[in-house]
């Protein structure tokens, strides 16, 4: 059973406070590691994908890693804003088509 | 670019009656739509796959005369709980993909069945 963990489950930081969040997934058919933003009532919007073992990608305030090997990625909010407060999904994609998702980190940001 | 529309929102229905859900991408062509589940405190669980003109994929200990999926067009996906139960009340979201990786998600539909 291929399984995907999240740590933590939620967080609660004051603005400005940078923060990271934890995904772990199986290191075996790696073909690619998503990261989702969800916020409530609205559909959850693509962050990053992953592909490459070392791979870091940024956009604006968060960033991303990977490590296939090892099986983790950590994702990074610098300078964390009230609207950044959501549930950041990650999903592993083995070779096949199939997103296999883990249960998110709920990220609440206080002014 | 690339979003995904689903509706409804909410629905509430009573036991023994079907409901479709209803997923539509608006701005481009979806070779490959996706439906998920999600129970309370738990992950988003894929139900089936199904790709524009053939057959969903239904993954394993989804019952498939349970919940119908036509994907009868390029940018529309339905999904029919029939015969709905209590047990069935959950969070179905919906997903596209044209080519590459990225899957993008409508922003789900509540079926609460009483």
């Amino acid at each position: 059973i291929l399984n995907v963990e999240q740590s933590p489950q939620s967080l609660h930081v004051q603005e400005g406070d940078s923060t990271n969040f934890t995904c772990s997934f199986p290191s075996s058919n790696f073909y690619a590691l998503h990261w989702y933003r969800w916020e409530t009532a609205k559909s959850p919007e693509a962050l990053f994908v992953m592909t490459l073992n070392g791979d870091e990608k940024k956009k604006g305030r968060i960033s991303a890693t990977l490590n296939t090997k090892e099986g983790y990625s950590y994702l990074y909010i610098k300078g964390s804003q009230p609207e950044d407060s959501a549930t950041y999904l990650c999903a592993f994609n083995s070779r096949t088509d199939k997103l296999i998702f883990g249960t998110g980190t709920r990220l609440q940001v206080f002014p | 670019g690339a979003v995904v529309s689903q509706h409804p929102s909410r629905v509430i229905c009573k036991s023994g009656t079907s409901v479709k859900i209803e997923c539509r991408s608006l701005d481009f062509q979806a070779t490959t739509m996706f439906w998920y589940r999600q129970f309370p405190k738990q992950s988003l669980m894929l139900m089936a796959t199904s790709n524009e003109g053939s057959k969903a994929t239904y993954e394993q200990g989804v019952e498939k005369d349970k919940f119908l999926i036509n994907h009868a067009s390029l940018t529309l996906s339905t999904l029919t709980v029939t015969s709905a139960h209590p047990e069935d009340s959950s969070f179905y979201i919906c997903s596209a993909r044209s080519l590459g990786y990225e899957q993008y998600f409508g922003p789900g539909t509540r079926l609460t069945v009483t």
